[in-house]
């Protein structure tokens, strides 16, 4: 099946540093979706990538949709100690069928801020 | 408006026990998720519902294993016997249009010794 390589798996960084985390995909992939979990929480979408060479951004947060559909990066801008937690890329192949529904998520980046 | 709704959010049972985890997802989506969390496998969709028809259960784990959807408001998830390696946080995720704008519930945190 697909699979996604997500990296770094962990990342410790000061107050007011700038981040980048990234996912590669041997599939390619029609959608790039970036979402943070909180401790005991569940995923909450960040941001949401569409066509190839898109370039997002949501505040401190800009993503990209790389060019050959098989990569997507994670930017954070100037952090803040509520930027803990764990980062996760996923991926949607198909418009159609029953891989519509599917979404294909990486390992998380854990993300440590230090004030 | 209320978020996904899961109960309980955490369960302890023994092994062969049967477990039922609940989800009440955001009223008008039509779409809903499960999903399993393990630090070994991550993050895995194991049956996803369209207007509470199941679409895709290739991600159900095995036979012990089974998801309805009654109605709109309401699905459960059942593990019929348990056993310890399916020890993990479940996900219940719906959605107004697709996968790419689900909302997640706060999960159930299952621990079967």
């Amino acid at each position: 099946g697909q699979q996604l390589n997500q990296s770094p798996q962990s990342m410790f960084i000061q107050e007011g540093e700038d981040v980048s985390m990234n996912c590669t995909s041997s599939s390619i992939f029609n959608t790039w979706l970036w979402y943070k979990q909180d401790p005991g929480e569940g995923p909450v979408l960040l941001i949401a990538l569409y066509k190839a060479g898109e370039l997002t951004s949501n505040g401190r947060l800009t993503a990209q949709f790389g060019i050959t559909r098989k990569d997507s990066f994670l930017n954070i801008s100037a952090s803040i100690p509520s930027d803990v937690g764990i980062y996760f890329c996923a991926g949607q192949l198909g418009a159609g069928g029953t891989s519509y529904g599917k979404l294909t998520f990486g390992q998380g980046t854990i993300l440590t801020v230090h004030p | 408006d209320a978020g996904v709704i899961q109960s309980p959010r955490h369960e302890v049972t023994e092994m062969g026990q049967e477990v039922t985890l609940r989800c009440k997802p955001i009223s008008g989506h039509d779409y809903l998720f499960w999903y399993r969390q393990t630090m070994m496998r991550g993050l895995e969709l194991l049956i996803y519902f369209n207007n509470n028809v199941p679409i895709d259960d290739s991600g159900m784990p095995e036979d012990r294993f089974s998801a309805k959807m009654p109605n709109a408001s309401f699905s459960t998830l059942k593990i019929q016997p348990s056993e310890p390696r399916d020890s993990a946080v479940y996900f219940c995720a719906s959605s107004p249009g697709g996968p790419d704008t689900q909302y997640f519930g706060p999960g159930t945190r299952l621990t079967v010794l």
